[in-house]
């Protein structure tokens, strides 16, 4: 299957700094990619869709300014989170979508906020 | 999208083949049924899919009822290392187009 690198795979950062997450598909050009986020114990929430070249859609109570996404390239999707504080600590994960309509998955970022 | 109603745990014995089963009555036309599982602390991985007919690769067969209403993805000799949970999704074009839904799964133990 295809591959879908996402960097870092953890992160601690104190309260009120920002923090950037990338999400690279390495063997195929993705013009969607889709950026979630899991806690403990639950399953996969999906935050936004990010489209090459345009704005991001959001999903309903995802505050797009504190989740800055970039998508600049049909390689590359960036999340921002911004201000983090510790109620935002959980694992985030991307997928990038292939031309067969198949998502591939990131490893994942764990997101630990002091 | 539709939604999809799957058991919450399920056992397998090494080397045995594991069924693991998915309702999914509401399904419309244009949606297909994925397939993905994570193990603890990964990105889900992609499985198999299909629209309608049964489908076959190297990781699994997905066999889907002629309604479409069920599934089954079919783990033919599972090892240990298919402990995880396997997520059952349907998905399709339009405003939704390639969003997944992800429900509990069904967490899957492979014991010796």
């Amino acid at each position: 299957g295809a591959v879908v690198s996402q960097h870092p795979s953890r992160v601690i950062c104190k309260s009120g700094t920002s923090v950037k997450i990338e999400c690279r598909s390495l063997d195929f050009q993705a013009t969607t990619m889709f950026w979630y986020r899991q806690f403990p114990k639950q399953s996969l929430m999906l935050m936004a869709t990010s489209n090459e070249g345009s704005k991001a859609t959001y999903e309903q109570g995802v505050e797009k300014d504190k989740f800055l996404i970039n998508h600049a390239s049909l390689t590359l999707s960036t999340l921002t989170v911004t201000s983090a504080h510790p109620e935002d600590s959980s694992f985030y994960i991307c997928s990038a979508r292939e031309n067969r309509d198949i998502q591939y998955f990131g490893a994942g970022t764990r997101l630990s906020v002091l | 999208d539709a939604k999809t109603t799957q058991p919450p745990s399920m056992d397998c014995a090494e080397g045995r083949a594991a069924n693991l089963p998915c309702n999914h009555s509401t399904i419309s036309g244009n949606e297909y049924v994925y397939w993905y599982r994570q193990i603890h602390s990964q990105g889900p991985q992609y499985i198999i899919h299909g629209l309608k007919n049964n489908e076959t690769n190297e990781m699994a067969s997905l066999i889907i009822t002629e309604d479409r209403k069920s599934s089954t993805l079919i783990l033919p000799h599972a090892t240990l290392r298919d402990t995880a949970v396997y997520y059952c999704i349907v998905s399709a074009g339009g405003t939704s187009y390639g969003k997944l839904t992800f429900g509990q799964g069904t967490i899957l133990t492979v014991h010796p």
